[in-house]
């Protein structure tokens, strides 16, 4: 199983400030990576997949990249509404999906 | 807009069976492969199952191999998952998730249902 190792666990930040969260694998997963946003009580929201390709909707100040076993989540400039908790999740050994822990990204 | 309405959830005793449903709208639900994920209550997220977009081709987590069945009807566009021998750690929210992509699973969720909590305990 390929583990996802997410960090910082929690980070707190102020809006306008800028975001790096990171997710590393335990082996290559190539591109195949997913960013997804989970608010309390919502479900998840995909943000970014194969690693870099922004989902529908989701505005240009959030942005991903890396590939092999390392990478990051950035969010340019943050909005009241990006404090959240952040999974990544590869599916490069598909069926054998796994996500990351999670980053809750709190106000400061 | 899309939409998927999971339901059936409950509390239920280990060893015992469950059978969730997930209703799915604004979308030609015929054309995508459809997935379960679970939460437990205050974890992170697991993937179940998930099962093709024609209902020919189906695939488990280890954790829940030989005891949940995951089947689909797509005259009313609605998924199953048949849970059975249920254990404690079966506990959680499970939602239905959309695939990214038309007409193959591609194991992104492009759109989740809120879930359906499920509770085994004695």
């Amino acid at each position: 199983e390929i583990v996802l190792t997410q960090s910082p666990a929690t980070l707190s930040l102020s809006p306008g400030e800028r975001a790096t969260l990171s997710c590393r694998a335990s082996q290559s997963v190539r591109s195949y990576l997913a960013w997804y946003q989970q608010k309390p009580g919502q479900a998840p929201r995909l943000l970014i997949y194969a690693a870099s390709i922004r989902a529908t909707g989701i505005p240009a100040r959030v942005s991903g990249s890396g590939s092999g076993t390392d990478f990051t989540l950035t969010i340019s400039s943050l909005e009241p509404e990006d404090f959240a908790v952040y999974y990544c999740q590869q599916r490069s050994d598909w069926p054998r999906i796994t996500f990351g822990q999670g980053t809750r990204l709190e106000i400061k | 807009q899309v939409q998927l309405v999971e339901s059936g959830g409950g509390v239920v005793q280990p060893g015992r069976s469950l059978r969730l449903s997930c209703a799915a709208s604004g979308f030609t639900f015929s054309n995508y492969a459809i997935h379960w994920v679970r939460q437990a209550p205050g974890k992170g997220l697991e993937w179940v199952a998930v099962i093709s977009n024609d209902g020919s081709d189906k695939k488990y987590a280890d954790s829940v191999k030989g005891r949940f069945t995951i089947s689909r009807d797509n005259s009313k566009n609605t998924l199953y998952l048949q849970m059975t021998s249920l254990r404690p750690d079966d506990t959680a929210v499970y939602s239905c998730a959309k695939d990214l992509t038309l007409g193959a699973a591609d194991y992104y969720f492009d759109y989740w249902g809120q879930g359906t909590l499920v509770t085994v305990s004695s």
